[in-house]
């Protein structure tokens, strides 16, 4: 099984700060990875697939890099709503997930 | 725009029988997207359960195969999940979703999910 490591688990930032997420994969993924967003009490929400496109509707400050075994997700300047969870998953054998990466307001 | 609603006990004895359903509305699963359900136990991570396709095809996690079943009502625009002998373990949120390219993709579309709770 790959398994998915997010650091930090948790990140505090001021709004309008740039935020960089990151996810290791245990062995090679190409890039076979998605970023996903989740506020508690809603659904979880695809923010990026093929560890760089933006799904439809996503917001253009965010950004997703990397490829291998590397990848980093960037919100370029943090708004309210983007406080939230963060997960990695990936497709590129099976899917499994990150522990996930928790974005808090400093 | 997809939505997805899941719904069914919160609450499941030992050994008995958890059954959840997933009303979509926006998209009908008779095209071609893949719904799914996944799992989060308490303070652990996320975890396929598995998938359905129109056609009637099932996709089932390794671990969970011989306990779990999924399948569509067409007529009502949703699908469900059987998992039998449950114990605590299978206490966790679960999340029903729809993948437009594959059965073994990303989620493109999630449910709010719904917690059950296994416990006498």
């Amino acid at each position: 099984e790959i398994v998915m490591t997010q650091s930090p688990a948790t990140l505090s930032v001021s709004p309008g700060e740039r935020a960089t997420l990151s996810c290791r994969a245990s062995q090679s993924i190409s890039s076979h990875l998605a970023w996903y967003q989740h506020n508690p009490g809603q659904a979880p929400r695809l923010l990026i697939f093929d560890a760089s496109t933006r799904a439809t509707g996503i917001p253009a400050r965010f950004s997703g890099s990397g490829s291998g075994t590397e990848f980093t997700l960037t919100i370029s300047s943090l708004q309210s709503e983007d406080f939230a969870v963060y997960y990695c998953q990936q497709y590129n054998s099976r899917r499994t997930f990150g522990q996930g990466t928790k974005v808090e307001i400093k | 725009q997809v939505q997805l609603q899941e719904s069914g006990p919160g609450l499941v004895k030992p050994s008995e029988t958890l059954s959840l359903t997933c009303i979509v509305s926006g998209y009908s699963i008779s095209s071609d997207y893949y719904w799914a359900w996944i799992r989060q136990p308490p303070g652990k991570g996320l975890e396929w359960i598995g998938t359905f396709y129109h056609s009637g095809n099932t996709y089932y996690s390794p671990s969970l195969e011989s306990r779990v079943t999924i399948s569509g009502d067409t007529s009502k625009n949703r699908f469900s999940l059987k998992l039998t002998s449950v114990t605590a373990a299978d206490t966790a949120m679960y999340y029903c979703t729809g993948s437009s390219s594959g059965w073994d993709y990303y989620f493109d579309y999630w449910g709010q999910g719904t917690l059950v709770t296994v416990s006498s």
